[in-house]
């Protein structure tokens, strides 16, 4: 019930294309939900998270979509560019532990050909 | 610049020689945490620390010991390294509550 699974495992996309990565939880309790961005030889950074109050986040080209009674969401990246190619973490926590541990999905490789 | 630092970002070891991948961060943060990436495993937590002196285990803390006696530094040590614990290691910090995540840009480690 901890988990979070991400999908796809890798991903291909032609620039200007749109990238679209799933993850799904089945922990009702987590309320929080973000995107780390990775690219090689550096540590993961945020991207863009979304709350539950909202179906969709919207950040430049980066679009998070929200299905809450599906317990999904998707991160989108509209007009994708070589830039984007990184590997790319989705994670939930839920508020109200003693951590608010984030737990990450296995990842997406994402590269944008020219 | 707010950073977390972790050294060495590079090491080959061999089985049973004990090593320290240390930690530090300059932004004040009370929470620390050891993550390892593995390919089709993600991001997996090894340790954490609430505080100075306040410790505990992650999701695979097996073959790791960590210390918090200073809030800028939390070192990860592997008292006998084993080739299962081959990795790439990140550090990462944070404020109280659910602030965003800052990661160090990582140690990669051979154990032989």
């Amino acid at each position: 019930q901890q988990q979070v699974k991400q999908s796809p495992q890798s991903l291909i996309v032609q620039k200007g294309g749109i990238s679209i990565i799933n993850c799904a939880y089945e922990n009702t309790a987590f309320d929080y939900f973000p995107w780390y961005q990775q690219f090689p030889g550096k540590g993961p950074a945020l991207l863009i998270a979304i709350r539950p109050d909202v179906s969709e986040k919207k950040e430049g080209r980066f679009t998070i979509s929200f299905n809450k009674s599906a317990k999904q969401f998707s991160l989108h990246i509209m007009d994708s560019q070589p830039g984007d190619s990184a590997t790319y973490f989705c994670a939930a926590s839920r508020s109200g532990g003693a951590t608010n541990k984030l737990i990450f999905g296995t990842g997406t490789l994402l590269a944008v050909q020219p | 610049e707010a950073q977390v630092t972790q050294n060495p970002r590079y090491l080959i070891t061999v089985t049973g020689k004990k090593l320290t991948v240390t930690c530090s961060q300059n932004m004040n943060h009370e929470y620390m945490s050891w993550y390892r990436q593995d390919p089709g495993l993600g991001l997996r937590q090894i340790y954490y620390s609430m505080n100075v002196e306040v410790t505990d285990k992650g999701d695979v803390p097996e073959g790791y010991k960590v210390s918090r006696k200073e809030k800028r530094n939390f070192p990860l040590i592997l008292e006998s390294p084993s080739p299962n614990q081959t990795s790439l290691y990140f550090c990462a910090s944070r404020g109280l509550g659910r602030g965003e995540l800052f990661f160090g840009e990582g140690s990669r480690l051979t154990v032989l």
